[in-house]
């Protein structure tokens, strides 16, 4: 099946830092991709979705300024973490849509933490 | 009313046994089902894709799509430790990505 991969896989960082996170669809183009937030033992939340070369659409509550999201191109979408503080600490996953069938397929994630 | 309902489980089986896991949902909108795989510590996997209404195997496991009745199934048969994990449903409009997910299933499957 078609791969996402996702960079880093964990980071930990200092409060106050920003941190990017990398998706990238390695062998099939992805018009549309989303990100996630995994809290533990909770379902995925998603935060955002966005479409290459347009602005990224954020769910409600997800602060823009505060997880920004590029989608440079058809194969490559990252997050940032700006000014990251403990809270944020989580993981983080990546999904990508396989162009024309909607199928998605996912990051392997990003573990997060925040000292 | 969440859009997706799934039973969060815990499900535990003895090695062998048939799982069934469930989802139902409210929108009948819902066009394309999927069912994902998600170790801990991992990204869910995707396991099964369907559209429309109708059944899919793949080697143990079947996706079952009701939607008459906004419901949708995965059974694995001959249950395998290894296939203990969370099980997360999924669905997305037609025409669009717009993706809800149940709240997942945790299986333990014991030798």
């Amino acid at each position: 099946g078609a791969v996402v991969s996702q960079h880093p896989s964990w980071v930990i960082c200092k409060s106050g830092t920003s941190v990017k996170i990398e998706c990238r669809s390695l062998d099939f183009q992805a018009t549309t991709m989303f990100w996630y937030r995994q809290f533990p033992k909770q379902s995925l939340m998603l935060m955002a979705t966005s479409n290459e070369g347009s602005k990224a659409t954020y769910e409600q509550g997800v602060e823009k300024d505060k997880f920004l999201i590029n989608h440079a191109s058809l194969t490559l979408s990252t997050l940032t973490v700006t000014s990251a503080h403990p809270e944020d600490s989580s993981f983080y996953i990546c999904s990508a849509s396989y162009r024309g069938t909607g199928e998605l397929f996912f990051g392997e994630g990003s573990r997060l933490t925040v000292l | 009313q969440k859009e997706v309902e799934q039973d969060p489980g815990p499900l535990s089986v003895p090695e062998g046994a048939i799982v069934s896991l469930n989802c139902t949902y409210s929108n009948s909108a819902f066009q394309y089902f999927m069912w994902y795989r998600q170790y801990s510590r991992k990204g869910p996997e995707l396991l099964m894709y369907t559209y429309s209404s109708g059944n899919k195997e793949d080697g143990r496991f079947t996706a079952q799509v009701d939607k008459s009745s906004k419901y949708i199934s995965l059974f694995i048969r001959d249950s395998q430790p290894s296939d203990s994990a969370t099980y997360l449903c999924a669905m997305i409009l037609n025409n669009n990505n717009d993706m809800r997910f149940g709240a997942g299933t945790r299986l333990t499957v014991k030798p």
